[in-house]
């Protein structure tokens, strides 16, 4: 069965300072999906980005960006500039096609404080 | 504008009542979901659905219930409330297929006294 691990259970950083938020992962598979969510306090969750496994090159948005490393299973969130905005629970998710019904799976999550 | 919607958004309730939470959207997804999630914690998934009369169960168990008549609404229903199910309930929807991306409703914010 897939696993997700988050194994920073909170983080904090400096305001315009950079900050990496680690995921690993555990499957079998050679296609599947990883998104970084985030769900800032009190407000609703939403997508930061989204990876495909296929594609080597890594995923940006904006001051977000990942480091996938497809052979060590791992795929982590890098914040640039941070701002205080960016104060929230990331979690890291995997879609792969095995044992999950085509559901995503989530790791427990980082609680990540950005201090002015 | 496409959304999800989820009410009430906080409900402070009595042990032993009976209580629905409502989710509805306007995305046009097929699949909905069901997550259970206590402050600050992990997300559980609990009931999904692959689209009309169709419920199945989520990774952890849950007291509670829900139904899929119409497309647009997954209601999830606890028959008897009790402390144990104090947490947040987060509705969710996506395409059909797998795997893909998930977009979150704002969230019911349950306490059972």
């Amino acid at each position: 069965a897939q696993t997700v691990t988050q194994s920073q259970p909170e983080m904090s950083v400096q305001e315009a300072e950079t900050v990496t938020l680690s995921c690993t992962y555990d499957t079998s598979e050679n296609n599947y999906y990883l998104f970084w969510y985030k769900q800032p306090p009190s407000r609703q969750m939403i997508l930061v980005i989204r990876q495909e496994a296929y594609k080597q090159q890594n995923a940006t948005e904006n001051r977000f960006s990942v480091n996938f490393q497809k052979a060590a299973k791992s795929f982590s969130l890098k914040i640039s500039d941070s701002q205080l905005g960016d104060t929230a629970m990331y979690l890291c998710a995997f879609g792969g096609y095995g044992g999950s019904q085509g559901n995503l799976i989530f790791g427990k999550g980082t609680k990540l404080s950005v201090k002015p | 504008e496409a959304d999800i919607y989820q009410t009430p958004r906080y409900l402070v309730i009595g042990t032993g009542k009976k209580i629905t939470l409502e989710c509805s959207q306007t995305m046009g997804h097929d699949k909905m979901y069901w997550y259970q999630q206590d402050p600050g914690m992990e997300l559980h998934l609990i009931h999904y659905s692959y689209g009309v009369n169709s419920t199945e169960k989520g990774d952890l168990s849950s007291e509670s219930t829900v139904s899929r008549i119409r497309t647009e609404h997954f209601p999830l229903t606890l028959e008897s409330a009790r402390p144990s199910h104090t947490s947040q309930y987060l509705c969710a929807t996506s395409l059909a297929g797998d795997y893909n991306e998930q977009f979150f409703g704002p969230g019911t914010r349950l306490t059972v006294l």
